[in-house]
């Protein structure tokens, strides 16, 4: 079934270092993209997109995603995490009138 | 401005009872979603208003769910007969418009349980 897949549920990390978080997607043709991040207690809210362009995307908070088509990937990074980048982060793909989001992975920043 | 604002925040009811969550979107956002999360699993979509036309409705699980939006604002949905599997939290989020290119902006949700 075309779905969108986060390789890891959990990730625990210490404050300086680097995150990578992948995200898989199954869906042919042009795709729209992001990655939502819901803070403890908070909104979810985006923390980048990438529709066209350049597909290195810089998002909010030092955080920036590669769009690798042949891989049908939009993997997030981010070089040095710190403890309040504590939070579930979810990758979507826009399909017509709705986002299609991938189960999501919750990230632990030790401090 | 004022988000995406849902209620109540929590409910929590009884199986076989019926109950309404409300969404107020941004105001003049004509898009309207409404979507469900379930413990540790992705947003999965419900329905999705824009402006008149018709609603999608393709994300409903089954013919218990219900939901309306009175033109470009409020929007309520409406589960009759709840099941435990109903057990959720319940996302909406609204957009300045329908299509790809326009950002959605997510309510805190209302978490249901159903015992």
């Amino acid at each position: 079934a075309q779905s969108v897949s986060q390789h890891n549920h959990h990730v625990i990390l210490s404050e300086a270092a680097s995150l990578e978080l992948g995200c898989n997607y199954s869906y042919g043709g042009t795709v729209n993209l992001f990655w939502y991040v819901q803070y403890p207690g908070q909104h979810l809210q985006l923390l980048l997109k990438y529709f066209s362009g350049d597909p290195l995307v810089k998002g909010i908070k030092g955080f920036e995603a590669e769009f690798i088509k042949s891989k049908f990937s939009f993997n997030l990074r981010k070089p040095s995490v710190q403890w309040s980048d504590t939070a579930e982060y979810f990758c979507a793909v826009n399909r017509g009138n709705k986002l299609v989001f991938g189960a999501g992975t919750i990230l632990r920043v030790k401090s | 401005g004022a988000g995406v604002s849902q209620s109540p925040s929590n409910k929590v009811t009884e199986k076989g009872k019926d109950v309404e969550l409300r969404c107020d979107p941004i105001s003049g956002h004509t898009a309207l979603y409404w979507y469900r999360q379930r413990l540790g699993q992705g947003l999965e979509f419900l329905i999705y208003f824009q402006g008149n036309s018709a609603p999608d409705k393709s994300g409903l699980p089954s013919d218990r769910f219900s939901a309306e939006r009175t033109g470009e604002s409020v929007s309520t949905l409406t589960i009759q007969r709840t099941q435990q599997e109903d057990s959720a939290v319940y996302l909406c989020a609204s957009s300045q418009a329908g299509g790809k290119s326009y950002e959605q902006y997510f309510g805190p949700g209302t978490r249901l349980t159903v015992t």
